[in-house]
């Protein structure tokens, strides 16, 4: 059964913390992504990578940076959490080839900047 | 800017109907198409993904393509009151990047 983890489920953050979300795949993946999802927003892409050390911004990367290491682990990090990063973080990884394959998410991360 | 464009509902129909969605995209580039369904709190989950212009089908749910019109939709036979979700619309133009829409909030009344 494919997998993607996210390491919290819900997280309560201070204005101006830095904040790591963590991201597992056991898919050999080559791509991974974050998203955060907002109520009549739909997804916005923050960043992706398609490769090991690999990144490319998304539509909102301000605010943001990532990290991958490692094939199986894609980081999400915000620099200095403010109030207007408060939103559900998805994480979802695909194969490169053939392209256009779907994607598979993790059950999320609701964050909240207080 | 790339956009998908959906209504974001509520769109009710009773139990044992046809659920219809619909789905605009602004990028003629734009080669496959997806359908993700997101329980409440839950993430998206693929129900059908599509290529080809015309009709897929997989059990009670159908996808419909027109790149003419630029239009994807997706219908639900004899919906249930488990259908009751949002539908998220997705296009991808062959790059790593799949744009997704706003959802169309479905209630299916028991």
């Amino acid at each position: 059964d494919v997998k993607v983890t996210q390491s919290s489920r819900y997280l309560v953050k201070r204005t101006g913390e830095k904040v790591f979300l963590e991201c597992v795949q056991d898919m050999d993946h080559e791509n991974m992504f974050w998203y955060r999802q907002d109520p009549g927003l739909g997804l916005r892409l923050i960043y992706f990578s398609y490769d090991v050390k690999m990144k490319e911004k998304g539509d909102i990367p301000e605010g943001y940076s990532v990290s991958r290491e490692k094939k199986e682990r894609f980081s999400l990090i915000l620099e200095s959490a403010s109030t207007n990063q408060t939103s559900m973080y998805l994480c979802a990884s695909s194969r490169r080839f053939p392209m256009n394959t779907e994607a598979f998410f993790g059950q999320g991360t609701r964050l909240t900047v207080v | 800017q790339k956009e998908v464009e959906q209504n974001s509902g509520p769109l009710s129909v009773p139990e044992g109907a046809i659920a219809s969605l619909n789905c605009t995209y602004s990028d003629r580039g734009s080669q496959s198409f997806f359908w993700y369904r997101q329980y409440s709190g839950k993430s998206p989950e693929l129900i059908m993904f599509i290529y080809s212009n015309g009709d897929k089908e997989d059990g009670r749910f159908t996808a419909q393509l027109n790149k003419a019109s630029q239009y994807v939709s997706l219908l639900i036979r004899d919906s249930q009151p488990s259908d009751s979700a949002t539908y998220l619309c997705a296009a991808n133009t062959g790059g790593f990047k799949t744009i997704f829409g706003a959802g169309t909030r479905l209630f299916v009344k028991a």
